[in-house]
């Protein structure tokens, strides 16, 4: 069965520190890939996503994320957190072509920051 | 109004009340999507419309019943709702071309309390 996993329920960094949030899915070909960010209280808007082409993404608010088929990852970084970085963290995994708007979502990483 | 909008932000019913959750979307899209957000648990997806044609049911209980009338406005009508139907509410829409689905964009939710 498809399945997305983030490891990580609760990461806690400091600001200015990098940022590294996990992203793991289960698929048999090439999904459509994405990182979405949840403030309390709001919808998700969505940082940066994966169609195909060069692995490596870049995404709004400093956000990047690298696609590595070997190891069915997806994860998301930042070189230096700010405090408004703070919120939850949604990857989502579209099956191949997408078809039909089936997202698979991991279940996300809550990301807190210290001064 | 830009994006996707939801109406009301947050509502608070008994269970033999009938209410509705409203979603408009202002991007053009063709395809509508309701999702549950549950504490603790990865986001739901209950249906989805293409062209305002039904295309996904994922399982939703009878008291959940959905209507799009145009690909602009979704409607989801509550009727005799449980409180673990307690949850936050999310409208999506996005672009589906050839079958393929393009980026989802979310509204704000609704918190929704049952008691």
């Amino acid at each position: 069965a498809q399945s997305v996993t983030q490891p990580d329920i609760h990461i806690t960094v400091s600001e200015g520190a990098s940022l590294e949030l996990r992203c793991n899915y289960s698929y048999g070909a090439t999904p459509y890939l994405f990182w979405y960010v949840q403030s309390p209280g709001q919808g998700l808007q969505l940082l940066l996503k994966y169609f195909s082409g060069d692995t490596l993404v870049q995404g709004i608010k400093g956000f990047e994320a690298e696609f590595k088929r070997s190891q069915s990852s997806f994860n998301l970084r930042k070189p230096s957190v700010h405090w408004s970085d703070a919120a939850e963290y949604f990857c989502a995994v579209g099956p191949g072509g997408y078809q039909g708007g089936k997202l698979i979502f991991g279940q996300g990483t809550e990301l807190s920051v210290k001064p | 109004e830009t994006g996707v909008t939801q109406t009301p932000r947050h509502l608070v019913m008994g269970m033999t009340n009938k209410k509705s959750l409203k979603c408009e979307q202002h991007l053009g899209h063709n395809a509508m999507y309701w999702y549950k957000q549950s504490a603790k648990k990865p986001l739901e997806l209950m249906f989805v419309y293409n062209f305002k044609e039904q295309t996904e049911n994922n399982s939703v209980p009878s008291r959940f019943s959905p209507e799009c009338p145009n690909s602009s406005h979704l409607f989801l009508h509550l009727h005799t709702l449980q409180p673990e139907d307690s949850a936050l509410y999310l409208c999506a829409s996005s672009q589906i071309s050839q079958g393929r689905t393009d980026t989802q964009y979310f509204g704000p939710g609704t918190r929704l309390t049952v008691l």
